[in-house]
């Protein structure tokens, strides 16, 4: 089982472009998540996804969209990347609300200039 | 969600036993306890939770006090691959919004 699998690893991009991370899980989970984590800090959640169809705020959620585009996967969105997404970005995915525990990705760097 | 306290780092000798606390004074009754680790920069590694009593399984023991205010997670013989941030985070009952805190940096020393 590959798990939850991140795409790209590493991004650089440029102030005001925009990108997509890929995040796709093959556990079956009802449940995914995206979070961002600075350097020396906890994670912190962007968005989540209950079930299919369904996505909802998590703590820092501006500047930032996402996609359920079915169970497997979930997308998260940056229209005018800024230098404060500077972070590394995590997709999780549970089942319900996690009571067994979340399988984290590998993360994605992302960089901003 | 309640939010809980770690130490910021902590060191322990191989083979020993490493011993994590947490203290989580406001969690509610319905609650859970999760431990977590981060190696290096990888994704998390969920290792244990419990609500009242205490729990093992093969990576870790999980012990909660009776009045439920702090727990501590119980490596019982580090080596240096447990060399990692250790994270102990309250939630549950259908919240989808866990609250992680900075974590407990745990170096395990040769």
């Amino acid at each position: 089982n590959a798990g939850v699998t991140q795409t790209p690893k590493f991004q650089v991009l440029k102030t005001g472009q925009s990108m997509t991370l890929q995040c796709a899980q093959d556990m079956n989970h009802n449940s995914m998540y995206w979070y961002r984590q600075d350097p020396g800090m906890g994670l912190r959640l962007i968005y989540y996804s209950a079930s299919e169809g369904t996505t909802d705020k998590g703590e820092v959620p501006n500047g930032y969209n996402v996609s359920r585009l079915n169970k497997r996967e979930f997308s998260l969105r940056l229209e005018s990347a800024a230098p404060s997404q500077t972070s590394v970005y995590f997709c999780a995915s549970s089942e319900l609300y996690g009571y067994y525990g979340y399988t984290f990705g590998s993360g994605t760097r992302l960089t901003v200039v | 969600d309640a939010k809980t306290t770690q130490p910021p780092s902590m060191d322990c000798a191989e083979g020993r036993a490493a011993n994590l606390p947490c203290n989580h004074s406001t969690i509610s009754g319905n609650e859970y306890v999760y431990w977590y680790r981060q190696i290096h920069s990888q994704g998390p590694q969920y290792i244990i939770h419990g609500l009242k009593n205490n729990e093992t399984n093969e990576m870790a023991s999980l012990i909660i006090t009776e009045d439920r205010k702090s727990s501590t997670l119980i490596l019982p013989h580090a080596t240096l691959r447990d060399t990692a941030v250790y994270y102990c985070i309250a939630g549950g009952d259908s919240n989808y919004q866990l609250i992680w805190g900075a974590g407990t940096k745990l170096i395990i020393k040769p």
